[in-house]
């Protein structure tokens, strides 16, 4: 069984671009996180999808935003980056039942550099 | 104060000792918990989940979850140089958001 895929792997861009990461879950899973993660502040939610709806949103501004389609596949979008927006991108998928969201499963990440 | 709270370590154990991993949360409505070990420049990958009350053995791993203390913990058995490693402590909180603690680094020493 294939696991979480993410693309691209690394990326540089400069500050007031916008980048777009992409994720295609577990085959079967319909519930998709994203995660930042930075060494100051750990593993930060950003935001959850499932059957191509956001359920939640982290406490992050605007600038950042995702979407799910119809084939669970998902993706985010950073505009207008910043140099504090340099990070690893996390995905994670799992299979939601209900109310409750299990276990995850990471991809590799996309690794953002902003210069 | 932080939703799910983790000592950072440094933890230092001797091979073949037991590892003890502490965590703790805010919201008692917290319904599952897991641990996660991620290696340096990897990611975060599963090695336990627990939820409800009690001990849950697995292997060389053993979580232990205190709701009313709202607490939980993992014991590495027999630890090995390979298990070092940053070990993340999960709540999923409801609301469809899982939050991790900022993870504690484990090294063990041969």
């Amino acid at each position: 069984k294939a696991g979480v895929t993410q693309t691209p792997r690394y990326l540089i861009k400069t500050r007031g671009q916008q980048v777009t990461l992409s994720c295609s879950p577990i085959s079967g899973h319909r519930s998709v996180s994203w995660y930042q993660q930075t060494p100051g502040q750990g593993l930060q939610f950003l935001f959850e999808y499932f059957s191509e709806t956001q359920r939640n949103k982290g406490n992050f501004p605007g600038r950042f935003s995702g979407r799910q389609f119809s084939n669970s596949r998902s993706e985010m979008n950073v505009s207008t980056l910043e140099l504090g927006d340099s990070a690893l991108y996390l995905c994670a998928s799992s299979f939601s039942q209900g109310s409750v969201t299990g276990e995850l499963f990471f991809g590799e990440g996309s690794r953002l550099t902003v210069l | 104060q932080k939703e799910v709270e983790q000592n950072s370590g440094p933890l230092s154990v001797p091979e073949g000792a037991i590892a003890s991993l502490n965590c703790t949360y805010s919201d008692r409505g917290s319904q599952s918990f897991f641990w996660y070990r991620q290696y340096s420049g990897k990611s975060p990958e599963l090695i336990m989940s627990i939820y409800s009350n009690g001990d849950k053995e697995d292997g060389r791993f053993t979580a232990q979850l205190n709701k009313a203390s709202q607490y939980v913990s993992l014991l590495i058995r027999d630890s090995q140089p390979s298990d070092s490693a940053t070990y993340l402590c999960a709540v999923f909180t409801g609301g469809f958001k899982t939050i991790f603690g900022a993870g504690t680094r484990l090294f063990v020493k041969a």
